[in-house]
C-alpha cells in the first residue's frame, strides 16, 4: 500500500519565521496531495491542496510544492503567527479511492 | 449549522461494553467516513460509505460495525470494547467517490473514547 512519510514530527519557530514540512510517498500513480491542519480539540481541516499537473500552489501565506519525479511535496508557511500552531497532516490519494495521511507535524510558533 | 456533527464528544466506558457513536452531515455529500486517531496522532481510515454502500473497510476488527441508514448518517457501533480501542474517532464526509478523487474531506469535531 501507499507509504507516506512526514518530517519533521515537531517544529518550533519564532513568530515571523518560515516553516517547512515535507512529505514523501511511494505510489507513482498518486495525483492528489492535500494538507490538513488540526487545531487542539478539533477535527482536521483542509488548508491547501495540489494536483499532479502543477508544481506549486499558493494561498496567501501558505504554499505547497510538488516534485513528482522525486515523489515528495512540501508545505511552506511564511510569516508564521501563533495561531498557526497546530498539527499539520499531509495526505496522498491511492488508487482505491482513499487518502493516506502522513504521521503529522506539531508546529509551535512562539511569540 | 455544523457541517459534520458527531455525538457523543466524550465517552468513558468499561471494557466489554458496547457503545455507539452517531454522525450526521448536512452538506449533501455522497461519501462518509470513519477515521481513528490514536494517542500518537496517527490518522487512519476505518470505513468509507458511498450512498449507503460500504466501499472501504480497512481490516478493522469485526467488533466495529458501521451502519448507514441514509447517505447523511453513518453511525459506528463497537462491541466488546477493549483498552486498545481508546482513541479519537472522527466522522467525515466528502462529495463524489471519496477523498482519493480529489474532493475535500470535511471532518467532524471528533469523539474521544476512553475504555477503562
Amino acid at each position: 500500500g501507499e507509504n507516506v512519510e512526514q518530517h519533521p514530527s515537531t517544529l518550533s519557530v519564532q513568530e515571523g519565521d518560515s516553516a517547512v514540512i515535507k512529505c514523501t510517498y511511494s505510489d507513482s500513480a498518486s495525483n492528489y496531495f492535500p494538507w490538513y491542519k488540526q487545531e487542539l480539540g478539533k477535527g482536521p481541516q483542509l488548508i491547501i491542496d495540489i494536483r499532479s499537473n502543477v508544481g506549486e500552489k499558493k494561498d496567501q501565506r501558505i504554499a505547497v510544492t510538488l516534485n513528482k519525479t522525486a515523489k515528495h511535496f512540501s508545505l511552506h508557511i511564511t510569516e508564521t503567527q501563533p495561531e498557526d500552531s497546530a498539527v499539520y497532516f499531509c495526505a496522498v490519494n491511492t488508487g482505491f479511492q482513499k487518502l493516506v495521511f502522513g504521521t503529522g507535524t506539531r508546529l509551535l510558533v512562539s511569540p | 449549522d455544523t457541517a459534520v456533527s458527531q455525538t457523543p464528544k466524550y465517552l468513558v466506558t468499561q471494557m466489554g461494553n458496547d457503545k455507539s457513536i452517531k454522525c450526521e452531515q448536512n452538506l449533501g455529500h455522497d461519501t462518509m467516513y470513519w477515521y481513528k486517531q490514536d494517542s500518537k496522532k496517527f490518522l487512519k481510515i476505518m470505513f468509507s460509505y458511498n450512498n449507503k454502500e460500504l466501499i472501504i473497510n480497512e481490516t478493522v476488527p469485526n467488533r466495529f460495525s458501521p451502519k448507514s441508514p441514509d447517505k447523511a448518517h453513518l453511525n459506528l457501533h463497537i462491541n466488546s470494547l477493549e483498552l486498545g480501542d481508546s482513541a479519537v474517532y472522527f466522522c467525515a464526509s466528502s462529495q463524489g467517490a471519496g477523498g482519493g478523487s480529489g474532493n475535500t474531506i470535511y471532518f467532524g469535531e471528533g469523539s474521544w473514547l476512553t475504555v477503562v
